[in-house]
């Protein structure tokens, strides 16, 4: 069966340090997302891609990279890890807007500590 | 850009009690579909609106798409302990790809 996985699932790092979240979809989807959930702040959305080489900001992408190589990938960097980034981040792909099956699937998450 | 609001943020209901959250966007939305979190997990699609006016039904739940298409809701009937969690309404941004969501209202429920 087709899934998305996130790896590592926990991560403690210390402030300074560079940090890669993976993200690896088998839907064979275009669109890509990562987003970051936070108490009161619901999920939000940090950078996005709609297919290989392509890649956009949303609205909290200050402090984090992302890149795409390939359909399946989108890992998510953040180069110096501030203690603002501790959250719970969520990675998830979708079909092409018009497909009528924009659905998002999520993978399980990576709860990130920043210490 | 395009905002999702959402509310309540909390409610808490006594089993078999409705419950009812809303979503409104400061821009007309394409479509708007609605998500739901159990406590530990991630968030899971339950539904796409499309149509001004829609009214969808899964069961307990119905959901509905305002006749401007900026605003929508989830009911749910007579509230069961497994609807406890986190419901998220979201809308597409600027590009339509990308979904943004609401803060979400986070349903506990007192069997």
């Amino acid at each position: 069966d087709a899934e998305i996985t996130q790896s590592p699932r926990h991560k403690i790092i210390e402030t300074g340090r560079q940090v890669t979240l993976a993200c690896h979809q088998t839907w064979n989807h275009n669109n890509m997302f990562w987003y970051r959930q936070d108490l009161g702040h619901g999920l939000r959305l940090i950078h996005y891609s709609y297919g290989v080489h392509d890649t956009n900001k949303g609205e909290v992408s200050d402090g984090y990279s992302v890149s795409r190589s390939n359909t399946e990938d989108l890992p998510l960097t953040l180069e110096s890890a501030a203690s603002s980034q501790t959250s719970v981040y969520f990675c998830a792909s979708s079909e092409s807007f018009g497909t009528g099956n924009e659905k998002l699937f999520f993978g399980s998450g990576t709860q990130l500590s920043v210490l | 850009g395009q905002q999702v609001m959402q509310i309540p943020q909390y409610q808490h209901v006594q089993e078999g009690e409705d419950f009812t959250t809303y979503c409104n966007s400061s821009t007309t939305l394409s479509n708007i579909q609605w998500y739901k979190q159990r406590p530990g997990g991630h968030p899971v699609f339950l539904i796409q609106l499309v149509k001004s006016g829609e009214v969808k039904k899964q069961k307990r739940l119905t959901f509905q798409f305002g006749e401007a298409k900026k605003n929508s809701s989830l009911h749910i009937t007579a509230t069961q302990t497994t609807d406890v969690g986190t419901y998220f309404c979201a809308g597409p941004g600027s590009h339509n790809n990308d979904m943004r969501f609401g803060a979400g209202t986070r349903l506990t429920v007192k069997p």
